[in-house]
């Protein structure tokens, strides 16, 4: 089983909300992942937690605010975003694998900020 | 240079044909590879990965992997209209093998 969940699928926002996105995953995977994806480019690396920890950080504005309560949960809060912020957010999950890792996405949250 | 490089197309390929797609890569150092098909409007789906220089199969899908050219490949035999979608390249980052790096992806269509 390699599945991946987000809630919610699809989120309209202002900009003076605070809205959260949570992604969960139940295969004993030790990463967990946030990335952006706007139309026709790939995906863009913004968090990761490795262990629970917050690893990688690809200098997002303080405005998006992850958070791994557990190893099999991610959140990414959400305040005071912009029109351009939006996007489709995928989670994704790996295993930690030394040389081999491989990352599984979730179905994505589709966001619009108005 | 661009860390993976992938040409955009549209690729055009009549249905049952073979459809082949390229990706090249700019670190020699690079030990993991991934093709991920993502259609429209939904996330990125694993096809295959490949860590070893050669062929890789599974089911109609074969990666090809050639360090030396730095250079990866995606072939899709007997090509289905369901097979119609973005195929990305990835690989591990230099800076650490939980990055993955994309290309910007090929769109593939596939012709009744």
């Amino acid at each position: 089983d390699t599945e991946v969940t987000q809630t919610p699928k699809h989120l309209v926002m202002g900009m003076t909300n605070k809205k959260s996105l949570k992604c969960e995953q139940h295969m004993g995977h030790r990463a967990m992942y946030w990335y952006k994806q706007k139309a026709k480019k790939p995906p863009e690396l913004m968090f990761v937690y490795s262990y629970e920890k917050l690893s990688i950080n690809e200098s997002v504005p303080s405005r998006f605010s992850p958070e791994c309560p557990n190893s099999s949960l991610l959140n990414l809060h959400l305040h005071a975003l912009q029109p351009e912020d939006s996007a489709l957010y995928l989670c994704a999950s790996s295993a930690l694998a030394v040389s081999t890792d491989t990352q599984y996405f979730g179905p994505g949250t589709r966001l619009t900020v108005l | 240079q661009k860390e993976v490089e992938q040409n955009s197309g549209p690729l055009s390929v009549p249905e049952g044909a073979i459809a082949s797609l390229n990706c090249t890569y700019s670190d020699r150092g690079s030990q993991s590879f991934f093709w991920y098909r993502q259609y429209s409007g939904k996330s990125p789906e694993l096809i295959m990965s490949i860590y070893s220089n050669g062929d890789k199969e599974d089911g109609r899908f074969t990666a090809q992997l050639n360090k030396a050219s730095q250079y990866v490949s995606l072939l899709i035999r007997d090509s289905q209209p369901s097979d119609s979608a973005t195929y990305l390249c990835a690989k591990q980052g230099i800076q650490g093998a939980q990055k993955l790096v994309f290309g910007q992806g090929t769109r593939l269509t596939i012709n009744p």
